[in-house]
């Protein structure tokens, strides 16, 4: 059965980093095909997509948010970390972790972490 | 990037209809869309991948059709469960979403 948890700071100031850890059981991002995405959800807006990476460390990263973003994996801690530079207060959102299958859907989210940006 | 736009962005159905909502991208994303369903407080859950094949455990009432730029989802009997935000997404070039259809009881 595969898992997600993500984990970090709930409240940022604006102009700070954002460090999230995803936390994940179930599936090795050694595996071949295997792929950890980031996405988040302003409050009652639409989902956003954000950044993918791939088990060959191979990343993808949305193209109006690129400049800001980093991940990280580490394998052996079964862990992805992401990291947002430049925190604005329209950065408010739930950020999800989430599994990409091999069918390259996002076949396994986890709970959801709330990040608000506020001085 | 590739954009995707939903139609409509709401809609009011009754249980039992059957109902169809629709997603068109900027550019073709081959067969590389998919379909998720969000319900109010929830992280979003899987429907359909690969334009067309139902994820596992899904009610089969849940079907899509489409490649290219053009694709639809079908549910053939609404049931009280199916009303929440539907979201179609492509990962032909990255990835992007949708702006969701919110399905409302009529």
């Amino acid at each position: 059965q595969i898992t997600l948890q993500e984990s970090g700071p709930a409240l940022v100031k604006p102009t700070q980093t954002l460090t999230l850890t995803c936390n994940f059981s179930g599936f090795s991002l050694t595996t071949s095909g295997a792929g950890v995405a980031w996405i988040r959800q302003p409050p009652g807006k639409a989902l956003e997509w954000l950044a993918l990476i791939y088990w060959d460390d191979d990343k993808r990263y949305s193209p109006s948010l690129a400049s800001r973003l980093t991940l990280t994996k580490y394998t052996s801690k079964s862990q992805v970390v992401f990291r947002m530079t430049n925190m604005d207060p329209v950065d408010t959102a739930t950020y999800y972790c989430v599994h990409r299958s091999m069918g390259d859907a996002f076949d396994v989210w986890g709970q959801g972490l709330m990040v608000t940006v506020s001085s | 990037d590739i954009q995707m736009t939903q139609s409509p962005s709401s809609l009011s159905a009754s249980v039992g209809d059957r109902v169809m909502i629709t997603c068109r991208a900027s550019q073709t994303v081959s067969s590389y869309l998919h379909w998720y369903q969000q319900k109010p407080g929830k992280a979003p859950t899987l429907l359909i991948y690969a334009a067309t094949t139902l994820h596992s455990g899904v009610p089969s009432r849940f079907s899509a059709s489409g490649s290219g730029t053009h694709f639809t989802l079908t549910i053939s009997s609404l049931q009280p469960e199916d009303f929440a935000t539907y979201y179609c997404q492509q990962s032909y070039s990255g990835s992007s979403f949708g702006q969701g259809t919110r399905l409302e009881i009529k």
